[in-house]
Order: structure tokens, then sequence, then C-alpha cells
């Protein structure tokens, strides 16, 4: 059975980077890993999606390696507006899709 | 393009009432999940549509919870009666064309049950 792990909170400051990982084993061999944010009273809203390799495109980067067991988000020069709660989403080997319990982000001035 | 509309955005009702949601999904999207989400947790699937017909909704309470989406388009979420763990958030989201499967995501409805 496919289960995500993401660490719980994280703090960080205005200007750095930031890398959250998520660990994800059994998941679907040909299937996407997906990264959301969620801002309070609001629904996801989708930042990046890589099957392999690195991916990047203008908010993110997301890393994958060779064995798919884990994926790291990175979030170039984080501003304050980045504080939220960050999800990864991957299918398992049934296709079902399985959520991560979320990192809570906070940026600091 | 309009995103994906949900309705009421707040509940508040009594246990052993009955509530619905209802979802507008983005125009073209075939596919619906509806998910709750309990504060301080990841999103839960309760039931996924692919037009109108059901692909999955093992993890539905299927003796108080019921979804239908007639017509492909429009989809409800019913409870019936709720109970106070009812008490979360109601995420629609819907997929479009194309094979990278990003969810769009409605802004859910909080539901309190007293």
């Amino acid at each position: 059975l496919a289960k995500t792990t993401q660490p719980i909170s994280m703090d960080s400051y205005e200007g750095q980077e930031v890398n959250i990982t998520c660990s994800h084993n059994n998941i679907a061999t040909n299937d996407y890993i997906t990264w959301y944010q969620q801002f309070p009273s609001q629904g996801p809203r989708f930042i990046i999606q890589g099957y392999k390799t690195k991916v990047t495109n203008e908010v993110a980067s997301l890393f994958i390696p060779a064995d798919r067991k884990s994926s790291t988000l990175s979030l170039p020069r984080v501003s304050l507006s980045d504080t939220a709660v960050y999800y990864c989403l991957v299918g398992d080997s049934n296709y079902q899709l399985i959520w991560g319990a979320g990192t809570k982000l906070i940026i600091k001035p | 393009e309009a995103g994906v509309a949900q309705s009421p955005r707040y509940k508040i009702i009594e246990k052993r009432q009955s509530v619905a949601f209802w979802c507008n999904p983005i125009s073209g999207h075939a596919t619906l999940y509806w998910y709750q989400q309990i504060l301080g947790q990841g999103p839960k699937l309760l039931i996924q549509f692919q037009n109108n017909g059901v692909v999955d909704d093992s993890q539905l309470p299927k003796d108080r919870f019921s979804a239908e989406r007639l017509k492909g388009v429009d989809s409800t979420l019913k409870i019936q009666p709720a109970k106070l763990e009812d008490s979360a958030v109601y995420l629609c989201a819907t997929i479009g064309q194309g094979a990278t499967d990003t969810q769009y995501f409605g802004p859910g409805t909080r539901l309190t049950v007293l």
C-alpha cells in the first residue's frame, strides 16, 4: 500500500530557497508525482508535476530520484506569500490517489 | 477560463440533519472528484466520476453519503443524516484534457455539524 510522508512544518526566511521532501513508497510505476499549494479557506492549487529527474517551471523545481521513492519540491527565493501548506500527491499501484498530510511552511520576514 | 464553482461556501447544521453540496466543473472537464478535508489533514477522496459514471467510491460512507453527476456536468454530494465527525471542508476538483491529470479545485464548502 502506498504511503506518503512529509515534514509537518518548516520555517524559513524571505529570499531563501526552501526544499520540502516527500517520501512515497509503492507508488504506481507510470504515474506522475504532483505537488499542490493550499492557502487557508481555499482549495489546493497545482504547483508542479513530474515523472522523473528534474522539472522546473516559473514557480518551483521538482527533483525526483531514479527510484521514485521520494520527491523534493524546491521553492527559490521565497516570499511571505509562500506561507501555505504544501502537499505531495501520488498514485498507488491501483491508481488510487494518495495525498500526503501536508507540510505547513511559514516564511518569516 | 472560469474555475470550479462550489456552493454554498459555508453551512452549519445540527446532527441528524441533511445537507447537500453543489459543484460546477470547468467546462469540458470530464473527471470530477469530491474530497473531504478535515482541519489539519490532507484531502481524502470520497468519490471520482468520469462523465456521469462512478470510477471510484471505495471511501465513500455509503450509509450516509451519496453523490451524483447527472448529465456528466454538475455534481451534488449529499449527507443524510449528518454526524458531528462530518464537520470538514468538502472540496470538488476536476481534471481537464491531456495526460498530466492536473486537478483544479473549487474553493470548498465548509460544513459545521453541531
